[in-house]
């Protein structure tokens, strides 16, 4: 079964901070994509990587950045959190180009204050 | 401007009944469509999936539709179990494009027992 893992279920932080947000998953994937889930919009791509130190911008990247030094490994970085980058964060990944679905990780709720 | 939307935030039914939960798109270019289905404290798990080259896609008690004249898809579950109750995401990629997924807003569905 593949697996994906988030270091946090549950994170709470202050306006300013900075916050790393880091996905595991355990299928030698290739691609792999962070989310946001907000209620009324669904689930949102911030960032994804298809390959190691490869990034590329979703559809909102701002107040965002990433990083995947390693195939299994890719770090979401809140540089300085606001109160508007509260929501659930989700992680996925997928094998390489074209194949079908995304397997996701179970979330990070994150609280900025 | 969201290119995948599901209107209908929340749907309830009886159990043994069918459910059908609707999505609209309007990327022409989109050529695979997805449903996810999300329980509380979970990541979404993929249910089923439909290419644009057919209109139907069938496995187990759901059944997947897509009009592309319409650009339309919906998600038929027959019969209906308290089980399925979750909230369900449909999504749409261009499969060439990094596996990269638009995901509309979900719809909640309650199956009563």
């Amino acid at each position: 079964d593949v697996k994906v893992t988030q270091s946090s279920r549950y994170l709470v932080k202050r306006t300013g901070e900075k916050v790393f947000l880091e996905c595991v998953q355990d299928m030698d994937h290739e691609n792999m994509f962070w989310y946001r889930q907000d209620p009324g919009l669904g689930l949102r791509l911030i960032y994804f990587s298809y390959d190691v130190k490869m990034k590329e911008k979703g559809d909102i990247p701002e107040g965002y950045s990433v990083s995947r030094e390693k195939k299994e490994r890719f770090s979401l970085i809140l540089e300085s959190a606001s109160t508007n980058q509260t929501s659930m964060y989700l992680c996925a990944s997928s094998p390489i180009l074209g194949v079908d679905e995304q397997y996701f990780g179970p979330g990070t709720r994150l609280t900025v204050t | 401007d969201q290119q995948v939307k599901q209107n209908s935030p929340s749907l309830s039914v009886q159990e043994g009944r069918i459910s059908i939960l609707n999505c609209d798109y309007t990327n022409s270019m989109f050529d695979y469509f997805l449903w996810y289905k999300k329980y509380p404290a979970e990541g979404p798990t993929f249910l089923i999936s439909i290419s644009s080259i057919k209109d139907k896609n069938e496995d187990g008690r759901f059944t997947v539709f897509l009009n592309k004249s319409a650009k339309h898809l919906s998600l038929h579950i027959v019969p209906s179990q308290p089980g399925d109750s979750a909230v369900y995401f449909c999504a749409a990629s261009v499969r060439r494009n990094f596996n990269k997924f638009y995901f509309g807003s979900g719809t909640k569905l309650n199956v009563k027992p």
